[in-house]
């Protein structure tokens, strides 16, 4: 079974621009969670989709959006880019594993805002 | 509001010792505690994952405990190698959250050859 994959791995932008992100969650799947990884607050959930619906959102402000498609791949996205957007953007599907749920992580996006 | 705190924030040992990494959480209401490894740069790997039911759980030389009642987990990794150096986090998964997980800072580990 291929992995949760993510597009694109890096990305350069400048301040002002937008940018989606692209999640394909392991095969089966139907909950996608995104995460930004920031070397100051560490990890933090943004929102988790589930069946094309958002399930669960965290603390991050109106600029952060995302949806999911039909097949389950999702979509983040981030209008008008702020320095401190620059992060890793982790996505992970939730599945049944040997001993329970748990969440399968992607290689993530690396974002860098000039 | 579950919080996740990892000590210590660093650690550098020789190579071959045995050495352990802590994990508390406030909550102990949590469907399960993964470690995940992190190299410089790099995404997460998953090491081990813990369910609230069970106690340890074990995969090479990596042996993972969980306390619940405490809100305390270790990571014991036995003899230590320099490709063991990256950074270590712990998450745990609260039962109120769809399985989203609430992340530790992480203790950076280097191995000294």
């Amino acid at each position: 079974k291929a992995g949760v994959t993510q597009t694109p791995r890096y990305l350069i932008k400048t301040r002002g621009q937008q940018v989606t992100l692209s999640c394909s969650p392991i095969s089966g799947h139907r909950s996608v969670s995104w995460y930004q990884q920031t070397p100051g607050q560490g990890l933090q959930f943004l929102f988790e989709y589930f069946s094309e619906t958002q399930r669960n959102k965290g603390n991050f402000p109106g600029r952060f959006s995302g949806r999911q498609f039909s097949n389950s791949r999702s979509e983040m996205n981030v209008s008008t880019l702020e320095l401190g957007d620059s992060a890793l953007y982790l996505c992970a599907s939730l599945g049944l594993a040997g001993s329970g749920i748990e969440q399968f992580f992607g290689p993530g996006t690396r974002l860098t805002v000039l | 509001k579950q919080e996740v705190t990892q000590i210590p924030a660093a650690l550098s040992v020789p190579e071959g010792e045995n050495l352990v990494l802590n994990c508390s959480f406030t909550d102990s209401a949590i469907y399960n505690l993964q470690w995940f490894r992190q190299d410089p740069g790099k995404g997460l790997t998953s090491l081990l994952l813990i369910q609230s039911s069970q106690r340890e759980q074990t995969s090479g030389r990596l042996n993972a405990s969980l306390d619940k009642s405490s809100g305390r987990s270790t990571l014991y990794i036995a003899a230590s190698q320099p490709g063991d150096s990256a950074t270590y986090l712990c998450a745990v998964a609260p039962l109120d959250s769809n399985y989203q997980l609430i992340w530790g800072a992480g203790t950076k580990l280097i191995i000294k050859p």
